[in-house]
């Protein structure tokens, strides 16, 4: 167990749906990084939260939004989805800037159908 | 802007084999480095790292030696084993930009 939490682990939903992904960050770590891992694009990264203020922003689709609660949680919010929205989503989280390396939770696997 | 250039995979080796999988980056500054492993059905993990030129990361019989002239960070390994097949990913961290760049990953078999 890695500390970082996501739910669910699986999620199947149709076009056009919308879906939020959760992820729980390791005690102590303030950033929460998003990464969406498909086959043909690989790692891309999506966002980053500090202490619950955007602090970096990626390959994000306006489709997709995120944010950081005052517990340090994190959400990201997938709508008007589409096939090719299906992917493995992982959040990772670290103290400050990352600078150790980020600790990942075990992703959730979207299936659009 | 930043990148990481990995060893094309798959690599598929027999136990005990000497491992190299190359991995190369572009970036400006001292960047620091990364390995990390995803085995199947799970998350990354990190493997080891390395923050200045000439710093060996090791970890689990893994190391990587970061060299700024070549600008590389190639994982070796002595003598493989069935439980290191994974997919390995070589990553950066530059200063200032706290994004993680990956390169597209290495998936390692080892056969028995």
């Amino acid at each position: 167990d890695s500390g970082v939490t996501q739910t669910p682990k699986h999620l199947i939903t149709a076009t056009g749906q919308r879906v939020t992904l959760r992820c729980s960050p390791r005690s102590g770590d303030l950033s929460v990084y998003w990464y969406q891992q498909s086959l043909d694009q690989g790692l891309q990264f999506l966002i980053q939260y500090y202490n619950g203020e955007e602090r970096a922003k990626g390959n994000i689709l306006e489709r997709f939004s995120a944010q950081q609660f005052p517990d340090l949680h994190s959400e990201l919010n997938l709508s008007s989805l589409e096939l090719g929205d299906s992917a493995l989503y992982f959040c990772a989280s670290s103290v400050e800037t990352g600078v150790s390396g980020y600790t990942f939770g075990s992703g959730t696997r979207l299936t659009v159908v | 802007g930043d990148s990481v250039t990995q060893m094309e995979g798959p690599v598929t080796l027999s136990e005990e084999a000497f491992l190299t999988i190359n991995c190369t980056y572009t970036a400006t500054g001292y960047p620091s480095l990364f390995w990390y492993v995803q085995y199947p059905g799970e998350g990354l993990q990190l493997l080891l790292k390395a923050t200045k030129a000439d710093d060996k990361g090791s970890n689990k019989g893994f190391e990587a030696t970061y060299r700024k002239e070549t600008t590389s960070f190639h994982l070796e390994k002595g003598s493989v084993q069935v439980s290191d097949s994974a997919v390995y990913f070589c990553a950066l961290l530059n200063f200032g930009n706290e994004k993680l760049t990956f390169g597209t990953g290495t998936r390692l078999t080892i056969i028995p």
